[in-house]
């Protein structure tokens, strides 16, 4: 079983469209988030959701919309995609323990998308 | 920015340990050192995490200095399978809203 899984794997599509990328998790994870990683390999993030509340939200375009409709699904609704929004994007969940504590993250298998 | 620094890549012979250093020199007294790897392309997938004490489990060993600074990622038995990018970050134990970088971190080639 697919732990956290992402749709699509692979988008290519031209500048100006509108898309969006799905995720779930099977975990049972309170927290979800979307990374972006970038050609140099930096993997930063772009958002986070606590039991469908946005916690974290980073300084991304607002082009960029999620949206949790269950705490076990989060979905990223890209606007007026641009050639400089392609990159490989990681949907990832966590934990915390029954003190606290964080067992870290599961992340998908991320979505590769391409702008034209 | 990452708060870890990390050579940026490393080989190491098959079969042999390869040992993977990690510098957190501005770590607080409540975040954990994580470890992670991506093979290819990928999601990273966890390895190992630890707060001051040495940590070990099926997939490696975790050797953090005295004074947290840094730490040492060990694979014991490198296998072609292992030739991947590991990240070391480091991470708040109590909370989901770090803003955590993962990156650039190195990349390991294990060579026949």
């Amino acid at each position: 079983d697919t732990a956290v899984s992402q749709t699509p794997k692979y988008l290519v599509t031209q500048m100006g469209n509108d898309k969006s990328i799905k995720c779930e998790q099977n975990l049972g994870h309170d927290t979800m988030y979307w990374y972006k990683q970038d050609s140099k390999k930096f993997l930063k993030i772009m958002f986070s959701y606590n039991n469908k509340e946005l916690i974290i939200n980073e300084t991304v375009p607002n082009r960029f919309s999620p949206k949790s409709p269950d705490k076990a699904h989060l979905n990223l609704h890209i606007n007026s995609l641009e050639l400089g929004d392609s990159a490989v994007y990681f949907c990832a969940s966590s934990q915390e323990g029954p003190t606290g504590q964080n067992y870290g993250y599961t992340f998908g298998s991320g979505t590769r998308l391409t702008v034209v | 920015d990452a708060k870890t620094t990390q050579p940026t890549s490393m080989d190491c012979a098959e079969g042999r340990a390869a040992n993977l250093p990690c510098n957190h020199s501005t770590i607080s007294g409540n975040e954990y050192v994580y470890w992670y790897r991506q093979i290819h392309s990928q999601g990273p997938q966890y390895i190992i995490h630890g707060l001051k004490n040495n940590e070990t489990n099926e997939m490696a060993s975790l050797i953090i200095t005295e004074d947290r600074k840094s730490s040492t990622l060990i694979l014991p038995h490198a296998t072609l399978r292992d030739t991947a990018v590991y990240y070391c970050i480091v991470r708040k134990w109590k909370t989901s809203y770090d803003k955590v970088i993962f990156g650039p971190g190195t990349s390991l080639s294990v060579i026949p």
